[in-house]
């Protein structure tokens, strides 16, 4: 079983609408964060989370929320979607002292 | 290595050929760097790490060497297969919790 799973994989939905990404991970990493990827950009850090009470913004949060439900679930949502965030959206986890992340396999949203 | 816009870089190699992807980092503070492969359709996976203590380090096949007078990181793989076959990203990380990745580079195996 996947370590780090994320759902739905694939999102078709129209500008304005409200969406939630699901991040689940089996690993008990008490770090996760939220990326999205767009062609040519690599890797973008939208928020991340060190324990269940903690949440920070990354460099481009504008347009997100997200919320910590447990340490193995960490929920990404678009208020009000738009045509722009359309992209590939990656959860991770990490344990340090290592900071090597554990990606899950990727949300690719598409907004109309 | 880096690139800006909507095209990565490109590296095609013949099987069997030795592999050198470059990637320049941004920050001279930043004292650990890790090489993540993703293949097409999946997330990013984790290569080889090198801390900046280190000049030279080596995994299964792939070599990572770290130059930090000029801010430069390479992976080497060797007797490159074609599951080797991605798009290799490059991170910089300055001991906290913010990993810079670049855009990556992609490279083709030639059977």
């Amino acid at each position: 079983d996947a370590d780090v799973t994320q759902t739905p994989r694939n999102r078709i939905t129209k500008t304005g609408k409200r969406i939630m990404l699901e991040c689940s991970q089996t690993k008990g990493h008490d770090r996760m964060y939220w990326y999205r990827q767009d062609p040519g950009l690599g890797l973008r850090l939208i928020y991340y989370s060190f324990d269940v009470k903690d949440i920070n913004k990354g460099e481009i949060s504008d347009g997100y929320s997200v919320s910590r439900q447990a340490q193995a679930k960490f929920s990404l949502s678009l208020e009000s979607a738009i045509p722009n965030q359309t992209a590939l959206y990656f959860c991770a986890t990490s344990d340090p002292p290592r900071d090597e992340q554990f990606f899950g396999p990727g949300t690719r949203l598409t907004v109309l | 290595g880096e690139s800006v816009g909507l095209h990565l870089p490109t590296l095609s190699v013949q099987e069997g050929d030795n592999s050198i992807i470059n990637c320049a980092y941004s920050n001279s503070a930043s004292d650990y760097f890790i090489w993540y492969k993703q293949e097409s359709g999946k997330g990013p996976q984790f290569i080889i790490d090198i801390r900046s203590n280190m000049d030279k380090r080596q995994g299964q096949r792939v070599t990572v060497l770290l130059n930090k007078t000029v801010k430069h990181l390479s992976l080497q793989i060797a007797a490159t297969q074609p599951g080797d076959s991605a798009v290799y990203f490059c991170a910089e990380n300055t001991g906290g919790f913010k990993t810079i990745f670049g855009a990556g580079t992609r490279l083709f195996v030639k059977a």
